[in-house]
């Protein structure tokens, strides 16, 4: 069935550095949606993508829908402590109902 | 939490017993879904629901039953727990088809099965 792959699994940076993290698929998506998950809560919607190319900014958030249609970019400018968490990609996959998710990117940031 | 309530949050039961989780949605929105989420395997789609008494199987249905009387509850039940069912079951609302509109989560039930 379709995959999502994430790299890296896990990363640990310093305050102030940026970040990058990437999901890559073997099919193609028509729909990109990255999310990131806080200890104890729900996954929140971080950047929705819906068209090949196309780049989209939320604060310090910039998530790249990739030209092939099976990758996605998500980058993190002058990371701050709150950035902690985990960070999933998510595109349509399978049944009509099936949001495929990727096994998420652990980020770890030292003030 | 896009106004998604999980009930309840933390729950203990025995192998073999019936359990229901709710959820419940104020956003008025057609699509619910239940996920799991274990280590190693990320979040998984149980059963998902496209209206009122319409429900869909999901990527690991085997064992759960859904049901939607209302559009705004999505009930899980667990026939007969068994130890595999330990897991986070979230539930989550979309306003449409997966494909154009995202999804939002609730913040999850927490199952253990002893």
């Amino acid at each position: 069935g379709q995959q999502l792959n994430q790299s890296p699994q896990s990363m640990f940076i310093q305050e102030g550095e940026d970040v990058s993290m990437n999901c890559t698929s073997s099919s193609i998506f028509n729909t990109w949606l990255w999310y990131k998950q806080d200890p104890g809560e729900g996954p929140v919607l971080l950047i929705a993508l819906y068209k090949a190319g196309e780049l989209t900014s939320n604060g310090r958030l910039t998530a790249q829908f990739g030209i092939t249609r099976k990758d996605s970019f998500l980058n993190i400018s002058a990371s701050i402590p709150s950035d902690v968490g985990i960070y999933f990609c998510a595109g349509p996959g399978g049944s009509q109902g099936n949001l495929i998710f990727g096994k998420g990117t652990k980020l770890s940031v030292k003030p | 939490d896009a106004g998604i309530t999980q009930s309840p949050r933390h729950k203990v039961t025995e192998t073999g017993t019936p359990v229901t989780l709710r959820c419940h949605q104020t956003e008025n929105h057609r699509y619910m879904y239940w996920y799991r989420q274990d280590p190693g395997h990320g979040l998984r789609l149980i059963h998902y629901s496209y209206g009122v008494k319409d429900t869909d199987k999901g990527e690991v249905s085997d064992g759960y039953s859904v049901s939607r009387s209302k559009t705004e509850d999505f009930l899980l039940t667990l026939e007969s727990a068994t130890s595999s069912q330990t897991s986070v079951y979230f539930c989550a609302i979309s306003e449409g088809w997966v494909g154009n509109s995202p999804l939002h989560f609730g913040n999850g039930t927490r199952l253990t099965v002893t």
